[in-house]
């Protein structure tokens, strides 16, 4: 039962690098979201993808991009990374965005610095 | 955009009930408002959920009023594994985003 996994765990960068960040759900499920998480800020949506081909803007985009590359697998990038994208990030699938009474399912997170 | 306001934390003790409340303005007529739990280096994971009124499963309950501008989660008898964050999720009105609250920092003393 694997649920939500997200590559790598933890990731030291420098700033101006670039670097994905891997997320598959073996659930099935149709949506899937990237957030990341600084002390005192709680959860901050960056993108979501609501279904396979489909992305969307969430509350905090810039800086990053996204791909849904097939049902099991989103990702996200960082282009040029900025001290100020140090967070803990974290990848959540749910099985349709649409229904809001369906819980999302978190991976771990992946703790990532920039220098 | 709608926003919600938890407190920052709260204290108890073991076996007392604990109540935390999430303010929430704006928010999405007819989505469901959403609670997750979240201990260090983890994942939130999701307790409870609900519409109107009250929903009870067998690790808490959830009261919301008529007018849906918050919501209340409820630990019975708290044990120390209960040490943990708690968010709100709300969908914003209008609109298909959802939100987390700030989240609410629970520590429970023996």
């Amino acid at each position: 039962n694997a649920g939500v996994t997200q590559t790598p765990k933890f990731q030291v960068l420098k700033t101006g690098q670039s670097m994905t960040l891997q997320c598959a759900q073996d659930m099935n499920h149709n949506s899937m979201y990237w957030y990341r998480q600084d002390p005192g800020m709680g959860l901050r949506l960056i993108y979501y993808s609501a279904s396979e081909g489909t992305t969307d803007k969430g509350e905090v985009p810039n800086g990053y991009n996204v791909s849904r590359l097939n049902k099991r697998e989103f990702s996200l990038r960082l282009e040029s990374a900025a001290p100020s994208q140090t967070s803990v990030y974290f990848c959540a699938s749910s099985e349709d965005h649409s229904l809001s009474n369906q819980p999302q399912h978190f991976g771990d997170g992946t703790r990532l610095s920039i220098l | 955009l709608a926003k919600t306001t938890q407190p920052i934390s709260m204290d108890s003790y073991e076996g007392q009930e604990v109540n935390i409340t999430c303010s929430h303005n704006n928010i999405a007529t007819n989505d469901y408002i959403t609670w997750y739990q979240q201990f260090p280096s983890q994942g939130p994971r999701f307790i409870i959920q609900g519409y109107k009124t009250k929903v009870t499963n067998e690790v808490a309950s959830l009261f919301i009023p008529a007018d849906r501008k918050s919501s209340t989660l409820s630990l019975p008898r708290v044990s120390l594994s209960d040490t943990a964050v708690y968010y709100c999720l709300v969908g914003v009105y209008n609109t298909d985003k959802l939100i987390f609250g700030t989240g609410t920092r629970l520590q429970v003393f023996p």
